[in-house]
């Protein structure tokens, strides 16, 4: 049982805009800033979002992040198949003095 | 640019210790601006932070292995490793090495993992 909860799926058709929630507490995303993984089959996971809503160079901007309270979302806009993946949240936890991640979202591109 | 490498045996015995080292090339485990840390993905199944590491030898583990985990630096060699203890079937996992941005506490670069079975 993950301390981020995340929806197990999400699926949307190409072009589509697609949003994955992130579910926290006070102690991690209330407190802290939020990341993104992406997670293509059969790869390590790449850094999507970081600090809430920031891009690391080469992610387009068909992906944003925003965070609000002790929950976060991840939007993708224009889907295309190559999105087709799992996302991962992720942020501090202060009682834990440990990173939390989220259980995961299997997007799926119809 | 950076790379990382996770070298370490693929198959453990129950009871026995795991043990991995990543080495880091491209850039310095000595940088005041990262972390270096272990995570974790079971097969078919999420990811999960075993701990991390800064240069000065400074830790964090997951307080659900804490008791069983060992994360050491040597920077003379630019690596870094990753004692698990007592490990039983539920440490069957790939093992990531990974550069954590110290700032915003993100990966943002991973080792390609290795299949780490605990089987007798």
């Amino acid at each position: 049982q993950s301390v981020l909860t995340q929806p197990p799926s999400a699926s949307g058709t190409p072009g589509q805009r697609v949003t994955i929630s992130c579910s926290g507490s006070s102690s991690n995303i209330g407190s802290n800033t939020v990341n993104w993984y992406q997670q293509l089959p059969g790869t390590a996971p790449k850094l999507l979002i970081y600090s809430n809503n920031q891009r690391p160079s080469g992610v387009p901007d068909r992906f944003s992040g925003s965070k609000s309270g002790t929950s976060a979302s991840l939007a993708i806009s224009g889907l295309q198949s190559e999105d087709e993946a799992d996302y991962y949240c992720a942020a501090w936890d202060d009682s834990l003095n440990a990173v939390v991640f989220g259980g995961g979202t299997k997007l799926t591109v119809l | 640019q950076l790379q990382l490498q996770e070298s370490g045996p693929g198959l453990v015995k129950p009871s026995e210790t795991l043990s991995l080292t990543c080495t880091v090339s491209g850039g310095s485990i000595s940088s005041s601006s990262y972390y270096w840390g272990w995570i974790r993905q079971p097969p078919g199944k999420g990811l999960e932070w075993i701990g991390s590491i800064y240069y000065s030898g400074s830790t964090y583990y997951n307080p659900s292995l804490k008791s069983r985990v060992t994360i050491s630096v040597d920077t003379s060699k630019n690596q870094f490793s990753l004692k698990l203890s007592s490990v039983t079937a539920a440490d069957t996992a790939v093992y990531y090495c990974a550069q954590i941005l110290r700032t915003v506490v993100a990966v943002d670069y991973w080792g390609q993992g290795t299949l780490v079975t605990v089987s007798s």
